[in-house]
C-alpha cells in the first residue's frame, strides 16, 4: 500500500528566512504525481506545487520549490523568503491512478 | 478557484441518526472524492467516484455510503452516525487528463453527540 510520511509535526521559521519541509513516500509504481497542499486556519486546502514523477527537473512556483529524489522516494518543499501568510498546515500527497494519499501534515509557524 | 461547494458547512447531530453531506461541482470533472480529516491523521479517503453511478471504497469506508446520480453531485451518507465519525469532511474533484491536480471544497464540520 502507498504511504506518505511527514516526520516533522511542527516547524518554525523566521520571517524572510528559508525553511524545508520533509516528505517521504512508499510505492512500487513508476508513474505517479506528488503534491504539496497548504491548509491555513480557514481550513481551505490550497495547492502549492505539483511534481510529475517522470520529470527529473524539480518543480518551482515563485518562492516555493521542491527537491524530488525519486530513487530515495523523497519529496521535500522549500519555502524561500518566508512570509507571515505562509503559516499553515502543509500536507504532502501522492497520486497514483484514481487515488490520493496524504501525509499527516506539518504545522509551519512563521515568526515576525 | 474551482467551483466546489459543500452543504451543510456545519452540522451537529446525535448518535444513531442518519446524516447526508452533499458535494456539488460546476467543473464537470470526472472524479469526485470524500475525505475525513482528523488530528494526527491528515486526510483519509472514505469513498471516491470515477463517473456517474461508479464508486469505490477508500481506506476508511466502514459506516459510510455514497451515491452519484449525476456528474455534479456526490453524496456521502452516514446511515447511523457514531461519535467516532465526528470529523471535518472534505470533498475533492479531479480530472485524470491534464494536470491531475485535486481541488478541494471548503469542508463540513460534523459533530456527533
Amino acid at each position: 500500500a502507498q504511504t506518505v510520511t511527514q516526520s516533522q509535526p511542527e516547524m518554525s521559521v523566521q520571517e524572510a528566512e528559508t525553511v524545508t519541509l520533509s516528505c517521504t513516500y512508499d510505492t512500487s509504481e513508476s508513474d505517479y504525481y506528488l503534491f504539496w497542499y497548504k491548509q491555513p486556519p480557514s481550513r481551505q486546502m490550497i495547492l502549492v506545487i505539483r511534481q510529475e514523477a517522470y520529470k527529473q527537473q524539480n518543480a518551482t512556483e515563485n518562492r516555493f520549490s521542491v527537491n524530488f529524489q525519486k530513487a530515495a522516494k523523497s519529496f521535500s518543499l522549500k519555502i524561500s523568503d518566508s512570509q507571515l501568510g505562509d503559516a499553515a498546515m502543509y500536507f504532502c500527497a501522492y497520486r497514483s491512478a484514481n487515488k490520493f494519499y496524504f501525509g499527516s501534515g506539518t504545522k509551519l509557524n512563521v515568526k515576525p | 478557484d474551482a467551483g466546489i461547494t459543500q452543504s451543510p458547512r456545519h452540522k451537529v447531530t446525535e448518535t444513531g441518526t442518519p446524516v447526508t453531506l452533499r458535494c456539488h461541482q460546476t467543473e464537470n470533472h470526472r472524479y469526485m472524492y470524500w475525505y475525513r480529516q482528523d488530528p494526527g491523521h491528515g486526510l483519509r479517503l472514505i469513498h471516491y467516484s470515477y463517473g456517474v453511478k461508479d464508486t469505490d471504497k477508500g481506506e476508511v469506508s466502514d459506516g459510510y455510503s455514497v451515491s452519484r446520480s449525476k456528474t455534479e453531485d456526490f453524496l456521502l451518507t452516514l446511515e447511523s452516525a457514531t461519535s467516532s465519525q465526528t470529523s471535518v469532511y472534505f470533498c475533492a474533484i479531479s480530472e485524470r487528463r491534464g494536470t491531475d491536480t485535486q481541488y478541494f471544497g471548503p469542508g463540513t464540520r460534523l459533530t456527533v453527540l
